[in-house]
């Protein structure tokens, strides 16, 4: 399974736009990039998914060059309550729907937004 | 709401006794994983199960075992208990359609 580095921790203030970056340069061809968020004492939640270029939900966006190398998670005008940790993940996904039950988690990045 | 549940939410347990933590999804998908979540660490997967049987194990010696039922409720067992088991255990489920997962909030363990 790729690798995955970001930041530690990042630190924003509330309406701005905070941009979380994760390296992944030994991404495989079958691999998908996966966003979740945590709070304490709860299970990650799912944020965003995608393979190549832009995805964008109601959520958030995620951008993703064409070397698929990085990807840029962009939370839009933050609230107090996206403090969390974020999590970037990178693994196989396939039909049979087993083997992308793996994940591999690193230490994420510690978001804390300011009033 | 992910319609994943996790019984009991915090447990207390001392060194050399065994733990049952529980598991259920509202959507009944095949397939469950467990991880661990030390304090301050990301999720360790543990192991996953599909159709009731072992599929894939991460880096966690034999006496931490699971089950999955026909209903696709799960259990993760763990016997002869180590202060080091102190964690957040986290049981997620497939999404429908969607290629990821779907966490339950864990339960609580700590061992003394």
């Amino acid at each position: 399974l790729a690798k995955t580095t970001q930041p530690i921790s990042m630190d924003s203030y509330e309406g701005q736009e905070v941009n979380i970056t994760c390296s992944h340069n030994n991404i495989a061809t079958n691999d998908y990039i996966t966003w979740y968020q945590q709070f304490p004492s709860q299970g990650p939640r799912f944020i965003i998914q995608g393979y190549k270029t832009k995805v964008t939900n109601e959520v958030a966006s995620l951008f993703i060059p064409a070397d698929r190398k990085s990807s840029t998670l962009s939370l839009p005008r933050v609230s107090l309550s996206d403090t969390a940790v974020y999590y970037c993940l990178v693994g196989p996904s396939n039909a049979g729907g087993t083997s992308y039950g793996k994940l591999t988690f690193g230490q994420g990045t510690i978001l804390t937004v300011h009033p | 709401e992910t319609g994943v549940t996790q019984s009991p939410t915090h447990l207390i347990k001392t060194r050399g006794q065994q733990v049952t933590l529980r598991c259920s999804s509202q959507s009944g998908h095949n397939t469950v994983s467990w991880y661990q979540q030390a304090l301050g660490q990301g999720p360790q997967f543990i192991f996953q199960y599909y159709r009731e049987e072992e599929n894939g194990r991460g880096n966690f010696p034999p006496r931490f075992s699971g089950l999955q039922f026909p209903n696709y409720s799960s259990e993760l067992n763990v016997n002869a208990l180590e202060l080091d088991d102190s964690a957040l255990y986290l049981c997620a489920t497939l999404g429908q359609g969607i290629k990821t997962q779907y966490f339950g909030p864990g339960t609580r363990l700590l061992v003394l």
